[in-house]
């Protein structure tokens, strides 16, 4: 069975510091990854996904930035943290193919102060 | 451009009752629909979705949802509700004709009293 596992769980930070959080996959080969980020009490935003290593695809910039180096990992990272980056982050994967389901993580509480 | 609305920020109602739960979509091809749920400080789970093909989708945990053509629609239904079914629920349409972009509702808070 495959597993989504985020890193860390919860993170508070400074504005203007830096960060990168992480999302590993196991038992599935080539998934297509994806980012979101959901503000407290409300919708999902894509940010990011990936279909092969190296590859990564950004819908929603909001300043951060995302990198594959695995064939299954996906990292989130800014330089600078803002106060509207507080929010939860979820990563996810589906299987390669069209319109296929997407499995969600458990996602990453980030609070930035 | 593409989005998707779900008018019902909550909807509240007794367990035995039926749920329908409320999402449109406004996109300029064929529409790829999804319902996912997330209960109380948990993630997203896939409930169902519409690629093609019969209107009615049946998904997971008895829900079941239909695509109106007609009217943008893909309603998302249950009978009857048990209180385990609170949770946020949040319709998504694919707008990037590959299943890689997802544009999501706002979501429905739904609370099922006892």
């Amino acid at each position: 069975a495959q597993t989504i596992h985020q890193w860390p769980v919860a993170e508070i930070k400074a504005v203007g510091s830096p960060l990168s959080l992480g999302c590993t996959i196991k038992g599935k080969s080539s998934p297509n990854l994806y980012w979101y980020w959901q503000a407290t009490g409300g919708t999902l935003q894509q940010l990011f996904y990936s279909i092969t290593v190296g590859q990564v695809e950004s819908v929603v910039q909001l300043n951060l930035s995302a990198s594959r180096p695995k064939d299954d990992q996906f990292i989130l990272s800014t330089e600078k943290l803002l106060l509207s980056h507080s929010g939860f982050y979820l990563c996810a994967w589906s299987d390669w193919g069209h319109y296929a389901e997407q499995f969600f993580g458990p996602g990453t509480r980030l609070t930035v102060l | 451009a593409q989005s998707v609305d779900q008018p019902d920020a909550h909807v509240t109602l007794y367990e035995g009752a039926s749920l329908e739960l409320r999402c449109s979509y406004s996109y300029s091809a064929a529409p790829y629909l999804f319902w996912y749920v997330q209960y109380p400080g948990q993630s997203l789970q896939f409930l169902l979705k519409y690629i093609t093909g019969d209107a009615v989708v049946k998904g997971t945990k008895g829900f079941e949802a239909e695509f109106r053509k007609s009217n943008s629609s893909f309603n998302l239904k249950k009978s009857p509700a048990h209180w385990s079914d609170s949770a946020k629920y949040f319709c998504a349409l694919d707008y990037g004709g590959s299943g890689n972009k997802l544009i999501f509702g706002t979501g429905t808070l739904l609370s099922v009293k006892p």
